[in-house]
């Protein structure tokens, strides 16, 4: 079975700071993916960034990247120069290959970030 | 184009009623997935199609009924729900439904009131 956890239910930053939402996930799979998700408070989920299992790199998408440590089973999103428009909840989410179809979310952590 | 329409936004039925929400996507993906969410939680899954047939059901009570006419669109059909049904209720579609390294595209989602 597999499993995400995101122990910070709410993070507070500065706008232009940097912010690291947490991320742990267990699997014995060893082919997986790992995605973030941003659901402002409209509703929609929003892709932000993925990582496979077999990925030498970390994945980065303009002030977004994912400091994937497979050893410790984490995956933490980076986000860079916080905006305004950054608050919303941030879901941490895995699908494995054993998994069949199901795509795992974390609780979230809700991010607020001020002025 | 990473777009997932769905209709209507926002919903509100009374328990006798039957209504149908509607979800659509021309990114060629197979497979299309229907979620539920409460507030402050995660999605749930709650069913998962994959090339136009019914790939996974999560024990979803039989008020709830899929339908996917064809591989860009995929309803779900209400009737007699009860006010404990009222949610977010997420679209989402993604290349493949076996390969853990696809990421899914939501919807806006259809905010659900039953009274």
């Amino acid at each position: 079975a597999q499993k995400i956890t995101q122990t910070q239910p709410g993070m507070f930053v500065q706008e232009k700071e940097a912010v690291t939402l947490d991320c742990t996930y267990d699997t014995s799979d060893p082919s997986y993916g790992l995605f973030w998700y941003k659901q402002p408070s409209s509703g929609e989920m929003i892709f932000l960034i993925y990582q496979g299992s077999y990925d030498q790199q970390n994945a980065t998408e303009g002030r977004y990247s994912l400091n994937f440590q497979k050893a410790r089973k984490s995956a933490n999103l980076v986000i860079s120069a916080s905006q305004l428009g950054d608050s919303a909840m941030y879901f941490c989410a895995m699908r494995a290959q054993g998994g069949s179809e199901k795509l795992v979310f974390g609780k979230g952590t809700k991010l607020t970030v001020n002025p | 184009d990473t777009e997932v329409t769905q209709t209507p936004k926002h919903l509100v039925m009374g328990m006798t009623n039957k209504k149908s929400l509607k979800c659509e996507q021309h990114m060629g993906h197979r497979a299309m997935y229907w979620y539920k969410q409460k507030a402050k939680k995660p999605p749930e899954l709650m069913f998962v199609y994959s090339y136009e047939k019914l790939s996974i059901n999560e024990s979803v009570p039989s008020r709830f009924s899929p339908e996917c006419p064809n591989s860009s669109l995929l309803n779900l059909h209400l009737h007699a729900l009860q006010p404990e049904d009222s949610a977010l209720y997420l679209c989402a579609s993604s290349q493949g439904a076996q390969d853990p390294y696809y990421e899914q595209y939501f919807g806006p989602g259809t905010r659900l009131t039953v009274t």
